[in-house]
């Protein structure tokens, strides 16, 4: 079975704080993502990665940024923390530009509190 | 650009009733098209997908069917259980990355 894994459960972090948010998949996976979801707005897509090193913005890169120096492993960083940041965050991984047989595995989600 | 448009919720339900939860797409190509299912306090998982026109998607007592003529992905289950309460998101995959719907949350009471 794939397996993602998100480093936290649940953070609570302050305004200002620097926040390192890790995911790690196990199925030699291309793509990595990053989505935080709130109530009433589905998920949103903050970044996306097709390879190391390698990164696209999604709909709503302001405030964040990413790291992928290892294919299994891909990072949200939070520069400066936010109350408007507060989210659950998702990360998801799926094989490279596959059309049939592909979907998108999740992590179990962070729960991050600014306050 | 892509999109999925869902169902809004929340939708409420007794048990063993009939589900319908409607969703419908805007895509260039030919996408793939997804129902993932949250139950709370945990991510998404995969409850059914169909990657071509005509395809049936089917698990657990749910299905969907891709329609190109309506671009439309509509979830079903004829006869839905309490264990079923969870949020549902349809989506669809373009080769490049994933759209998601905004969710439709259904509670099914005894």
């Amino acid at each position: 079975d794939v397996k993602v894994t998100q480093s936290s459960r649940y953070l609570v972090k302050r305004t200002g704080e620097k926040v390192f948010l890790e995911c790690v998949q196990d199925m030699d996976h291309e793509n990595m993502f990053w989505y935080r979801q709130d109530p009433g707005l589905g998920l949103r897509l903050i970044y996306f990665s097709y390879d190391v090193k390698m990164k696209e913005k999604g709909d709503i890169p302001e405030g964040y940024s990413v790291s992928r120096e290892k294919k299994e492993r891909f990072s949200l960083i939070l520069e400066s923390a936010s109350t408007n940041q507060t989210s659950m965050y998702l990360c998801a991984s799926s094989p490279g530009q596959v059309r049939i047989n592909t979907e998108a595995f999740f992590g179990q989600g962070t729960r991050l509190t600014v306050v | 650009g892509d999109s999925v448009t869902q169902m809004e919720g929340p939708v409420t339900l007794s048990e063993e009733a009939f589900l319908t939860i409607n969703c419908t797409y805007t895509a260039t190509g030919y996408p793939s098209l997804f129902w993932y299912v949250q139950y709370p306090g945990e991510g998404l998982q995969l409850l059914l997908k169909a990657t071509k026109a005509d395809d049936k998607g089917s698990n657990k007592g749910f299905e969907a069917t891709y329609r190109k003529e309506t671009t439309s992905f509509h979830l079903e289950k004829g006869s839905v259980q309490v264990s079923d309460s969870a949020v549902y998101f349809c989506a669809l995959y373009t080769g490049n990355q994933f759209y998601f719907g905004t969710g439709t949350s259904l509670t099914v009471i005894p």
